[in-house]
């Protein structure tokens, strides 16, 4: 059974640019969360996904936006890149109904932005 | 609003020594807790949970109890290991609602032979 699937793992990209990265839920679970994760820092949340609408949404600027698919999968967007957005950034999947056996996170894909 | 703290890092301990990884939180209401684990490199593995007052959650030889009168879910294991290696972070879900998580800072543990 797969777990949470992200790609890419890792990219550079310059001041300005605009990303997209992508995430698959584990098999059974059709909500997504994005996650940033600064280096030595704990993840703060971006926003959740769940029927293809963003339900909740962190401190995070309108640079950050993101996408549902109806097969779950879930798209995060970052436009005019910024230093600072340099990070890990973690997508975790869950059932819609509640958090008793917690997130399922994916490995991440780590972005640096030059 | 909602929050974790948990103590600074790097903890290094000796093969076989006890841990201790303190945790306390801000939240309204009874909150779900977890312990989350990083090993380098990788994402995040849930480690234990506790969803409600004096719940203890335990895995792989790691233990937490969530001690509302504290405000306090410490992470515990009476023997480390090499592989325990890691960084552990300890987190929160509200009560109702979508249930974002909130996480502290990150505790790095050391665990030398």
């Amino acid at each position: 059974d797969a777990g949470v699937t992200q790609s890419p793992t890792h990219l550079i990209k310059t001041r300005g640019q605009q990303v997209t990265l992508r995430c698959s839920p584990k098999s059974g679970h059709d909500t997504v969360s994005w996650y940033q994760q600064a280096l030595g820092q704990g993840p703060q949340f971006i926003f959740q996904y769940y029927e293809e609408e963003e339900r909740q949404r962190g401190n995070f600027p309108d640079r950050f936006s993101g996408h549902q698919f109806p097969n779950y999968s879930s798209e995060l967007n970052v436009n005019a890149l910024l230093l600072g957005d340099s990070a890990l950034y973690l997508c975790a999947s869950s059932l819609s109904q509640g958090l008793t056996n917690g997130y399922t996170f994916g490995s991440g894909t780590r972005l640096t932005v030059v | 609003g909602n929050s974790v703290t948990q103590m600074e890092g790097p903890v290094t301990l000796s093969e076989e020594a006890f841990l201790t990884i303190n945790c306390t939180y801000t939240a309204t209401g009874y909150p779900s807790l977890f312990w989350y684990v990083q090993y380098p490199g990788e994402g995040l593995q849930l480690l234990l949970k506790a969803t409600k007052a004096d719940d203890k959650g335990s895995n792989k030889g790691f233990e937490a109890t969530y001690r509302k009168e504290t405000t306090s879910f410490h992470l515990e294991k009476g023997s480390v290991q090499v592989s325990d290696s890691a960084v552990y972070f300890c987190a929160l879900s509200p009560p109702t609602g979508r249930r974002a998580l909130t996480f502290g800072s990150g505790t790095r543990l050391q665990v030398q032979p």
